[in-house]
């Protein structure tokens, strides 16, 4: 079946230091691939999202590509900031499941000023 | 934009007893809502999908007697734990269908 597989946390970093989450997927067909990120206290919110491979998703900063080749869908980031605390899932949709989105395990991130 | 609103955020409750864990679509009518478990350190596993007005669809193994989930309007769904024991004690959280997904803050339950 479906699984994401995340790098394990927890990750602590110095504002401005450059960030990497690396995220492989396994899938039977051709699903899409998702970022959400969990502010403490809040629900899940999407940050970003690809939908075949090569795309490039990006928002506030943050960006990862589609790699068919090597199944992943690593996120980075330049230059983190305080307000980037927070835990990251990584998640994929097949198109064959429907509306299921199969999540990882999430990963904490610290960052301190 | 989109919210859901999930309460409590956490409960404590005695083994055997039950519990209710709401969702409500504050600003849109929520068709299809998820219903999500996390362990520590591990991830959402989904635990059922309700549709506004029909039964809910189960993932295998888990129990449909003893994690109720109503969806009797757009705007809510329930779900309760029966029975509860300390190995349900967890972390809920629901995720409403619309134009993508939208997800609640999630219910700390410790059984005690």
């Amino acid at each position: 079946g479906d699984s994401v597989t995340q790098m394990e946390g927890p990750v602590t970093l110095s504002e401005e230091a450059f960030l990497t989450i690396n995220c492989t997927y396994t899938a039977t067909g051709y699903p899409s691939l998702f970022w959400y990120v969990q502010y403490p206290g809040e629900g899940l919110q999407l940050l970003l999202k690809a939908t075949k491979a090569d795309d490039k998703g990006s928002n506030k900063g943050f960006e990862a590509t589609y790699r068919k080749e090597t199944t992943s869908f690593h996120l980075e980031k330049g230059s983190v900031q305080v307000s980037d605390s927070a835990v990251y899932f990584c998640a994929l949709r097949e198109e064959t499941s429907g509306s299921r989105l199969t999540f990882g395990e999430g990963t904490q991130l610290t960052v301190n000023p | 934009g989109a919210v859901v609103s999930q309460h409590p955020s956490w409960v404590i409750c005695k083994s055997g007893t039950s519990v209710k864990i709401e969702c409500r679509s504050l600003d849109f009518q929520a068709t299809t809502m998820f219903w999500y478990r996390q362990f520590p350190k591990q991830s959402l596993m989904l635990m059922a999908t309700s549709n506004e007005g029909s039964k809910a669809t189960y993932e295998q193994g888990v129990e449909k007697d003893k994690f109720l989930i109503n969806h009797a309007s757009l705007t809510l769904s329930t779900l309760t734990v029966t029975s509860a024991h300390p190995e349900d004690s967890s972390f809920y959280i629901c995720s409403a269908r619309w134009l993508g997904y939208t997800f609640g803050s999630g219910t700390r339950l410790t059984v005690v």
